[in-house]
């Protein structure tokens, strides 16, 4: 059965400092796509950074990384120099064929810059 | 380049009630979603549509239903409303299958 796990609730980081969030996930498809969403205390989701599961390299977006471990079936998300404006809920997510390519989410991590 | 938009904003109802819950996507994405997202709690999927067609149904009962226009924007359509239908409903859409979801801004609904 697919699965995402996020084991981080919440989580609070000074500014400026690296954060990483944690996503392991679980599925016996080979092809899969892994996916970092935020969600502001606006609501909106806002797509951060996506990484197939036969990309080589691992995906980068500006200040987010995605540390893509596939023998231990990790995604991780890394922030660098945090600013206040990344405080709020991030979520992890996987869609594969034995999902119909709908998103399987993980729980979320709460993400509190402190100033 | 225009993102998804989703209307109203923001809504209240009694129990009881119908409600509809509109969605644009973006220019050129064919494949629209349906999530509800409760007050602290992760996204359940609702509704996937493709090309005018319900691909994919999350487990939700029958009075939670929906379609897709010829120029795929999309309707949720909620009826009989119960206090706990009382959430964030977001709409997503994407450029083909497994391509990556795009969010709008969400639909507060609140059941009295």
């Amino acid at each position: 059965a697919q699965k995402i796990t996020q084991t981080q609730p919440g989580m609070f980081v000074q500014e400026k400092e690296a954060v990483t969030l944690d996503c392991t996930y679980d599925t016996s498809d080979q092809s899969y796509g892994l996916f970092w969403y935020k969600q502001p205390s606006s609501g909106e989701m806002i797509f951060l950074i996506y990484q197939g599961s036969y990309d080589e390299q691992n995906a980068t977006e500006g200040r987010y990384s995605l540390n893509f471990q596939k023998a231990r079936k990790s995604a991780n998300l890394v922030i660098s120099a945090s600013q206040l404006g990344d405080s709020a809920m991030y979520f992890c997510a996987m869609s594969s064929l034995d999902s119909n390519y709908q998103l399987i989410w993980g729980a979320g991590t709460k993400l509190i810059i402190k100033p | 380049e225009a993102g998804v938009t989703q209307s109203p904003t923001h809504l209240i109802k009694t129990r009881g009630q119908q409600v509809t819950l509109r969605c644009s996507p973006i220019s050129g994405h064919t494949s629209v979603y349906w999530y509800q997202q409760a007050l602290g709690l992760g996204l359940q999927f609702l509704l996937w549509y493709d090309e005018g067609e319900e691909r994919n149904r999350g487990n939700f009962p029958p009075r939670f239903s929906g379609r897709q226009f010829p120029n795929y924007s999309s309707e949720l359509n909620v009826n009989a409303l119960e206090l706990e239908d009382s959430a964030l409903y977001l709409c997503a859409s994407s450029l083909r299958i497994q391509e990556t979801q795009y969010f709008g801004p969400g639909t507060r609904l609140l059941v009295l």
